[in-house]
Order: structure tokens, then sequence, then C-alpha cells
């Protein structure tokens, strides 16, 4: 099971827009609708922030929208905040019956 | 309000075990699949393994230790175990206990633990 492929860092002044990527294979990502995404400040526990590729939970931001296409799916922060700054995960579930996170990407407000 | 609290992490020598709790509070514990998730220092999130609701107890686990670890819970105490043997210096990191959002294994991680630190010394 191999990491899904996200990209190390993006960076972003207050107020843009900003997008992470997150590369799997026609076996996770590509598969099935079961993509989501976490946020992690520094010495926290991660929180849930996207699921089902485009779903918000309760109590997130409409700033945070997800989507996907082929064995690709991506995160996108609108009104960037320095809140937002953190290091942000994708997930998804496998053919093999097993879960898998991205490397993760660290989001930097300028 | 959900609660998760681990307990159980520590210092152990290569090949030995340690046994992971994690007591839930908060929600219908035997409606949701459970999984251990790791971050070792300065690295990212590793599923670990995670164990459906339903009475069957349906597990599954990473490759990376397939073998060596067991999940388990027991709806009746509201805990979730990871029993972990011939422990590997890779292993060492901080295991979260993560309620999913649905009754198996879909990966929504809702509600975590604060963490457990296991250090595996050679």
């Amino acid at each position: 099971q191999s990491a899904l492929t996200q990209p190390a860092s993006v960076s972003g002044s207050p107020g843009q827009t900003i997008t992470i990527s997150c590369t799997g294979t026609s076996s996770d990502v590509g598969a099935y609708n079961f993509v989501s995404w976490y946020q992690q400040h520094p010495g926290k526990a991660p929180k849930l922030m996207i699921y089902e590729v485009t779903n918000r939970p309760s109590g997130v931001s409409y700033r945070f929208s997800g989507s996907k296409s082929g064995k690709t799916a991506s995160l996108t922060i609108s009104g960037l905040q320095a809140e937002d700054e953190a290091d942000y995960y994708c997930s998804t579930y496998t053919s093999s019956n097993t879960l898998v996170f991205g490397g993760g990407t660290k989001v930097a407000v300028l | 309000e959900v609660h998760l609290l681990e307990s159980g992490g520590g210092f152990v020598q290569r090949g030995g075990s340690l046994r992971l709790s994690c007591a839930a509070s908060g929600f219908t514990f035997n409606n949701y699949a459970m999984s251990w998730v790791r971050q070792a220092p300065g690295k990212g999130l590793e599923w670990v393994s995670g164990v459906i609701s339903s009475g069957t107890g349906s597990t599954d686990y990473a490759d990376s230790v397939k073998g060596r670890f067991t999940i388990s819970r027991d709806n009746s105490k509201n805990a979730l175990y990871l029993q972990m043997n011939s422990l590997r210096a890779e292993d060492t990191a901080i295991y979260y206990c993560a309620k999913d959002s649905f009754n198996w294994n879909v990966g929504y991680f809702d509600s975590w633990g604060q963490g457990t630190l296991v250090n595996v010394s050679s």
C-alpha cells in the first residue's frame, strides 16, 4: 500500500484560494468516492474536513471544498486565513479493504 | 460529546509487546467501526488497523503490521484494543484511536483521541 501523493507544501496570502492535490491509483482514489481530508495543527489530533469527496461535516467552514477527477482528488481552501495554516492529509478506501493516507501537505499563509 | 481516551503506550524494547486501549464515551459504541491510526515523530498519518461494528468484528490491517498486531473491541465495555507484538523501531509513533462515521471501515474519522506514544528502542 503506497501512500497517496500530495505536494509537500502549498502557500498563499490571506484571502487567496489554494488547492491541494492527492493522486492515487485505479485501486484507490480512482476506484471509489470514499476520499476524505483532514486538517492537523501542530501537537493536535487530526480533524475531519471533507468526506465522500465533497461533503463537509457540520461545523466545517464553507471555505473548504473537495473534488475528484479520475485518480486525483483535490482540496480547495478559499479566502485563506491565518488559522488555516496546518498540515492537510487526504485518505481513501482501497480495493484491498484497507485505508491509505497521503503523505501530507503543509499549508503556509504568507 | 464523543470522547476517546487512549492508554497503554510507553517504552518497549525491540521484539517486545504492548497492548493499547481506547475508552470510548458519548456515542453508541457498537454502531460504529473503529480504527487505529499512527504518526511517527515528524511524519505523516498511517492507518494501522480497523474493526467493523457488527458481531463478526471483521478486521483489516495495513501490510506493515499484518501478522504482528491484533485489533479487537469489547462492545460491552465501550473499548477498543490493539495488541502489538514483535515490535520494531519503525513502530515508534503516536497511536490514535479514531471513530469512523459508519459501521464499516470507510475511513471517515469524525472523532479522534489525543493519542498515546509508543517508543520502541533497540
